[in-house]
């Protein structure tokens, strides 16, 4: 069965640092998520993206943060400058156009020191 | 804005019985979808099951049925015959429209199930 994946599982990071978080969504979907889980806290929207542009994006979804489909495979996000807060579990999520349903990734760990 | 609810933080049920999570939403759009996903302690988001706003019959899959009232904005989750393997989070979720759209989660209920 097809499922989205995300690499790597936990990153480890230093305040102010760059990085960037990886997804392979599943291979015929066209619609690409990001989410986050602050620990405890509950799931939240961060942006889309589809036709190879950003569709929506939440008040979280700022200028710190970007998204890229760099190679029709992979679906990037990148959090320049990371600070403490950052700290979360990211989720990847990819949906099809026929049905109304988002498969998600196993979430990448970010912890920021 | 779409705002989903959950009202019950943690929830205990015995093994073998039946639990019901509530949910309660609000929104001004006609056409929507909502989900209840389960969260293990892995912290994976699995899908449990999907009720399509504009089908009056409430949603079923296997042990998982929702009773969806769509006049009150209500959708709550009924596990029957609760296993030890339904310990996890359960998250209630809406996504507006019919074409694949963002999702915005409840904050979620923690299920224990009691052997």
């Amino acid at each position: 069965e097809p499922e989205v994946t995300q690499t790597p599982s936990h990153q480890v990071t230093q305040m102010g640092q760059e990085v960037i978080l990886r997804c392979v969504p599943i291979s015929n979907h066209l619609y690409f998520y990001w989410y986050r889980q602050i620990l405890g806290q509950k799931v939240e929207f961060l942006v889309s993206f589809y036709n190879n542009e950003i569709s929506e994006k939440s008040e979280i979804f700022d200028d710190q943060f970007s998204v890229e489909r760099p190679d029709g495979s992979n679906f990037t996000l990148k959090i320049r400058s990371t600070k403490l807060e950052d700290s979360a579990m990211y989720f990847c999520a990819s949906g099809g156009e026929s049905y109304n349903e988002q498969f998600f990734g196993p979430g990448t760990r970010l912890t920021v020191l | 804005a779409q705002t989903v609810t959950q009202s019950q933080p943690e929830m205990s049920v015995q093994e073998a019985e039946t639990v019901t999570l509530s949910c309660t939403y609000d929104t001004s759009e006609n056409n929507y979808y909502l989900f209840w996903y389960k969260q293990p302690p892995s912290r994976q988001m699995i899908l449990v099951i999907r009720q399509e706003a504009y089908k009056q019959q409430n949603a079923t899959e296997n042990r998982f049925s929702v009773n969806f009232q769509k006049a009150a904005k209500s959708f709550s989750l009924k596990i029957s015959d609760s296993q030890l393997g339904d310990t996890a989070m359960y998250f209630c979720a809406f996504m507006k429209g019919f074409n694949n759209n963002d999702m915005r989660f409840g904050a979620g209920t923690r299920l224990t199930v009691k052997p």
